[in-house]
């Protein structure tokens, strides 16, 4: 039962354009999401994170959207390098659960030069 | 100046046999994680341990064991390998507290 979901297992974006990563839920008791990057014979980093009482979160390029109604999450992009080629993976948990995430399978972003 | 290493990356094994990966996180974090990456990507989460002790057990095979001998590391031991274990299978670590994970860069297992 994967309680996150990533359904587009790829992404192919030109270079300098926006790049939209989608992520949808399905426990309603999850109220902190996270988004990790993993380049190819590397564990994946954490990247940005979002806390359920806010819809929003920017760090520099990258920004994350949170629609709890819709249990669903995106994380954009802007501008696009070819460096942000990797797969991206959302993670979702509940806090005070002993820090256990359920992760969704991951979106692997190409960036066209 | 890894934080979080895993050792080995590589692993082929025979069906049948006994196998151990290391985990060590030299990031002083309290909780260490052990996650199994299937072949669609999913990660699954096996085990935690808080400060030595065993906090999560996900449904996982007896023949798998983890052990911490300190709140650095935390080894997985593997009897009697099967075929469906073979996996990536990467080990991490976090502060007590309710943020991300730094991530080992995982240990390919692969049983023949």
């Amino acid at each position: 039962d994967q309680q996150v979901k990533q359904n587009s297992p790829s992404l192919s974006v030109q270079e300098g354009r926006i790049s939209i990563l989608n992520c949808d839920y399905t426990n309603s008791m999850f109220d902190y999401f996270l988004w990790y990057k993993k380049y190819p014979a590397e564990g994946p980093t954490f990247l940005i994170s979002i806390s359920s009482i806010k819809d929003k979160n920017e760090d520099g390029r990258f920004t994350v959207f949170l629609n709890k109604s819709a249990k669903h999450l995106s994380l954009h992009i802007v501008p696009s390098q070819p460096g942000d080629s990797a797969v991206y993976f959302c993670a979702a948990s509940v806090t005070n659960t002993g820090n256990q995430f359920y992760f969704g399978t991951g979106t692997s972003l190409t960036v066209i030069p | 100046d890894t934080a979080v290493s895993q050792t080995p990356k590589y692993l082929v094994t025979q069906m049948g046999n006994d196998k151990s990966i290391k985990c060590e996180q030299n990031l002083g974090h309290d909780t260490m994680y052990w996650y199994k990456q299937d072949s669609k990507k999913f990660l699954k989460i096996m085990f935690s341990y808080n400060n030595k002790e065993l906090i999560i057990n996900e449904t996982v095979p007896n023949r798998f064991s983890p052990k911490s001998p300190d709140k650095a590391h935390l080894n997985l031991h593997i009897n009697s390998l099967e075929l469906g274990d073979s996996a990536v299978y990467f080990c991490a670590s976090s502060p007590d507290s309710n943020y991300g994970y730094t991530f080992g860069s995982g240990t390919r297992l692969t049983v023949v």
